[in-house]
């Protein structure tokens, strides 16, 4: 099956520098990912849309200069929180859709998900 | 805009008898997707099931069947037989047209006892 990784998987920085989030999708190209963003005990809310070769798409609230995103190619995508601070902690999770797919029900592949702390 | 919602924040059910977890939706569209994710604790999103809104039959996937009720605007999970290893979050999401967006719903923990 289609398999999407993320690393780090988990990171813990210092408030005020920058971390960087890796999506990779493995075996499969993908034109388009997403990235969420889960709070302890919440639910997933998509922060982003990322499209190789374009600029991402944010969704209303989400600071794109924050949260920079680069899809260098059509396995991978990274987003990286600039200047971050303790309420960036978060668990940070990508999914991959494959091109090529076809039909009403256009799969998504989600990563493991990356646990960041900024102390 | 698209809302789902998931009333149950968490449900017990004992191994082997069956569990129904709730989810309803809201769109204006006449095209989307509802899907089923389970959350173990390590993380990952795992995908389920699937029901297209102009599906005329309710998805089923081994254990996993969605009880779709368009008119209701509801997508109930239910899982048969539940198992241990069933012990997760469960979230419901929907799709747009084109599905290239997923909203969640707020989640149910699930824990099955033996």
């Amino acid at each position: 099956g289609a398999v999407v990784s993320q690393h780090p998987s988990w990171v813990i920085c210092k408030s005020g520098t920058s971390v960087k989030i890796e999506c990779r999708s493995l075996d499969f190209q993908a034109t388009t990912m997403f990235w969420y963003r889960q709070f302890p005990k919440q639910s997933l809310m998509l922060m982003a849309t990322s499209n190789e070769g374009s600029k991402a798409t944010y969704e209303q609230g989400v600071e794109k200069d924050k949260f920079l995103i680069n899809h260098a190619s059509l396995t991978l995508s990274t987003l990286t929180v600039t200047s971050a601070h303790p309420e960036d902690s978060s668990f940070y999770i990508c999914s991959a859709r494959p091109d090529g797919t076809s039909g009403t029900f256009l799969e998504q592949y989600f990563g493991p998900g990356t646990r960041l702390t900024v102390t | 805009a698209q809302k789902i919602t998931q009333t149950q924040p968490g449900m017990f059910v004992q191994e082997k008898e069956a569990v129904t977890l709730d989810c309803t939706y809201d769109t204006s569209d006449p095209s989307y997707g509802l899907f089923w994710y389970k959350q173990p604790s390590s993380g990952e999103m795992i995908f389920l099931i699937y029901q297209g809104s102009y599906d005329q039959q309710n998805a089923t996937e081994g254990r996993y069947s969605l009880n779709f009720q368009k008119a209701r605007k509801s997508a109930n999970l239910v899982i048969s037989a539940s198992q241990l290893g069933d012990s997760a979050m469960y979230f419901c999401a929907m799709g747009n047209t084109g599905f290239q967006k997923l909203v969640f719903g707020t989640g149910t923990r699930l824990l099955v006892s033996p």
